[in-house]
């Protein structure tokens, strides 16, 4: 079974540039995640999708960040313009339940961005 | 509000010695509790999780963890580590709906 597909895995821009990521999670998991993971820090979650709908996106910062999941597959998270506090790595996770506390998290290996 | 602390950054421990590393968690309601890996440049993987029945759970590459519930811990602990247990570690709590809350992580370095 094929894990959780991420690209690119590494991105160097200048602040105020703009930058995307893509997720293509596991074959029938309806539920994505985009998590941000700062150095030294633990995953914070930025958006969650159910489908293609939005489940949570109360910690995405919505003047800049922006996700879609358009036909409930693959998705792209997208950040213009960026900060230099945008530094981190951008994690994407699904799983097959709604509920997540109950079940397990796949995650891809992550989209490092470094803005200079 | 819940909350997940993991008050050691670091463990520096050697190889064939036990480990245990600390996770205490904050909650008014019930709480689902997680144990993930992240070796380096991979994402996260589970290793084992807590939703109920036995407060001992098992998981993968011969780690446990025992869930505490009046101490609000769930420590994970090896008999005997490897050169390979090298990676960080994340603790997370669900509070039974969708939404997990990670610890900051605590790396453990294994030294020959």
């Amino acid at each position: 079974e094929a894990g959780v597909a991420q690209s690119p895995r590494y991105k160097i821009i200048e602040k105020r540039q703009s930058v995307a990521f893509w997720c293509n999670p596991i074959s029938g998991h309806a539920t994505l995640y985009w998590y941000q993971q700062i150095l030294g820090q633990g995953p914070k979650l930025l958006i969650q999708f159910q489908n293609n709908g939005v489940v949570d996106d109360s910690q995405l910062p919505k003047d800049r960040f922006s996700a879609e999941r358009l036909k409930g597959v693959d998705s792209t998270l997208k950040i213009q313009p960026a900060k230099l506090e945008d530094s981190a790595v951008y994690l994407c996770a699904s799983s097959l339940e709604l509920t997540s506390a109950t079940g397990e998290l796949f995650f891809g290996e992550g989209s490092r961005l470094t803005v200079l | 509000a819940q909350s997940v602390t993991q008050l050691d950054s670091q463990v520096p421990v050697f190889e064939e010695a036990p480990v245990e590393l600390r996770c205490n968690y904050s909650s008014s309601v019930s709480v689902y509790l997680f144990w993930y890996v992240q070796y380096p440049n991979q994402g996260l993987q589970l290793l084992l999780k807590y939703l109920s029945g036995s407060t001992l759970v098992k998981g993968i590459n011969g780690f446990e963890a025992e869930f505490n519930k009046s101490q609000t811990s769930f420590h994970l602990r090896k008999p005997s580590v490897h050169i390979s247990d090298t990676a960080e570690y994340f603790c997370a709590a669900g509070p039974g709906t969708y939404k997990y809350i990670f610890g900051t992580g605590t790396r453990l370095k294994v030294l020959a």
